[in-house]
């Protein structure tokens, strides 16, 4: 089956700064890659997704890159809030129709 | 805009005990997805439905689990004989059924088996 890898797994930033999470995937047919949000308490949270026709999607200060060949994408986050602290999750859409999340990354922005 | 709503929110529960959760999709959604999340680690998939019919169902889904989903719209997930490994959250998600869709999940049941 699918394998996520997430990395780091923690990320302390200053307010401001910008942050970056990468995952890489094992199954090459995989074609739909969303990126969530999770604050404690809560449910996983959709930011950002990308499809396998597009290299990078940009919403606002959050940017998603794709590289199929390699197998990697990555969450890039610029000008950093407090209110961006929160554990983000990478996730991979295979044919079966169920995502595979990898271990999380939980960002800390420090005023 | 209703989002996925999820119920109970907490349940606490004995050992040996059944426990049943309720999931309401956004009503125009036809898939329903179940997750269960350990602390510390993504969801991992244990079933998902089209309308009412059951399509995938995980490993991780032992014959101490069963959930339906009757009439296409609500789903209930059911842990019989629940044990100490059962605690978790279970979120449930929802999304269209055409290709790529994005799920959106709801806030989850958090259980705890004393």
């Amino acid at each position: 089956g699918e394998n996520v890898e997430q990395h780091p797994s923690t990320l302390s930033v200053q307010e401001g700064d910008s942050a970056v999470i990468k995952c890489t995937y094992s199954d090459s047919a995989s074609n739909y890659f969303p990126w969530y949000k999770q604050e404690l308490g809560k449910g996983p949270q959709l930011i950002i997704d990308i499809r396998s026709n597009v290299g990078e999607k940009k919403d606002q200060r959050i940017a998603v890159t794709l590289n199929k060949t390699a197998k990697h994408f990555s969450l890039h986050i610029t000008e950093t809030q407090p209110e961006d602290s929160a554990v983000y999750f990478c996730a991979v859409h295979n044919a079966g129709n169920m995502l595979t999340f990898g271990g999380g990354t939980r960002l800390m922005v420090k005023p | 805009d209703t989002g996925v709503s999820q119920n109970p929110r907490h349940k606490i529960t004995k050992r040996g005990q059944n426990v049943t959760f309720r999931c309401d999709p956004i009503s125009e959604h036809n898939r329903l997805y179940w997750y269960r999340q350990t602390l510390g680690q993504g969801p991992e998939f244990l079933t998902y439905f089209q309308n009412e019919a059951q399509l995938e169902k995980s490993r991780l889904l032992s014959d101490r689990f069963s959930a339906e989903r009757p009439k296409g719209s609500f789903s209930t997930l059911e842990i019989q004989r629940t044990e100490q490994g059962d605690s978790a959250m279970y979120l449930c998600a929802s999304s269209l059924s055409i290709s790529n869709q994005p799920q959106h999940f709801g806030d989850g049941t958090r259980l705890s088996i004393l």
